[in-house]
């Protein structure tokens, strides 16, 4: 059985803090990760996504892998108030279709 | 302007009655998805579909059922036999290899 772990939180940082949003994954064999964001009653947004083979950096947002501890993190740099949302964390093996979702962590930037 | 519509936006439905919802997309995407979120709670996978005339199903199939018959198309009907429908019920669609999901806007189901 798969499973893909995140702190429910709520994590609370102050506006223009860095938030740090982590992921723990069992399968050794995951080779994609994605993140999205999903505001209260609204579906999920892609914000960014990860291959096994390195970290990605996208405006405020980086995503890092270390594989050797089996956990995936979301940075989110100068966060706003507007980040305030659940973020979900998705964890795909080579050759299957279908990804693995975390129950989310939501985060609350407070001004 | 590409993307997944999902259709209606908001559902009820009456005791013993099957409702069908709606999933479109116009980005060329192989395969497709539905999932059912349940507040505070994460995305259980229902049916998903690599290929036309082909899907599977996924963790909570049972009371529900799909089509394939068009690329563009997923529609999801919920049955009589799901006692417990009430629902964000959320299509996704992706290209192949590991390429991420996108989702739709999501259809809220309830019952009245």
């Amino acid at each position: 059985q798969k499973e893909v772990e995140q702190n429910s939180g709520p994590l609370s940082v102050p506006e223009g803090a860095i938030a740090s949003l982590n992921c723990t994954y069992s399968d050794r064999g995951s080779q994609s990760f994605f993140w999205y964001r999903q505001y209260s009653g609204k579906s999920p947004e892609l914000i960014m996504f990860i291959y096994s083979n390195g970290d990605k950096e996208d405006g405020r947002f980086t995503a890092q892998l270390n594989k050797a501890s089996q956990y995936v993190s979301l940075l989110i740099r100068d966060s706003q108030p507007s980040d305030s949302a659940t973020y979900l964390c998705a964890v795909k093996s080579g050759g299957s279709y279908i990804p693995t979702f975390g129950r989310g962590t939501s985060l609350i930037v407070h001004p | 302007d590409g993307g997944i519509t999902q259709s209606p936006k908001y559902l009820f439905r009456k005791e013993g009655q099957n409702v069908t919802l709606s999933c479109e997309q116009n980005l060329n995407h192989d395969a497709m998805y539905w999932y059912r979120q349940d507040p505070g709670q994460g995305l259980r996978l229902i049916y998903y579909s690599q290929i036309v005339n082909d899907f599977q199903k996924g963790d909570i199939a049972e009371g529900y059922s799909v089509s394939r018959e068009k690329k563009e198309s997923f529609p999801l009907t919920v049955t009589s036999a799901q006692k417990n429908p009430t629902a964000f019920y959320l299509c996704a669609s992706k290209t192949g290899g590991n390429q991420p999901q996108h989702f739709g806007d999501g259809t809220r189901l309830s019952i009245l």
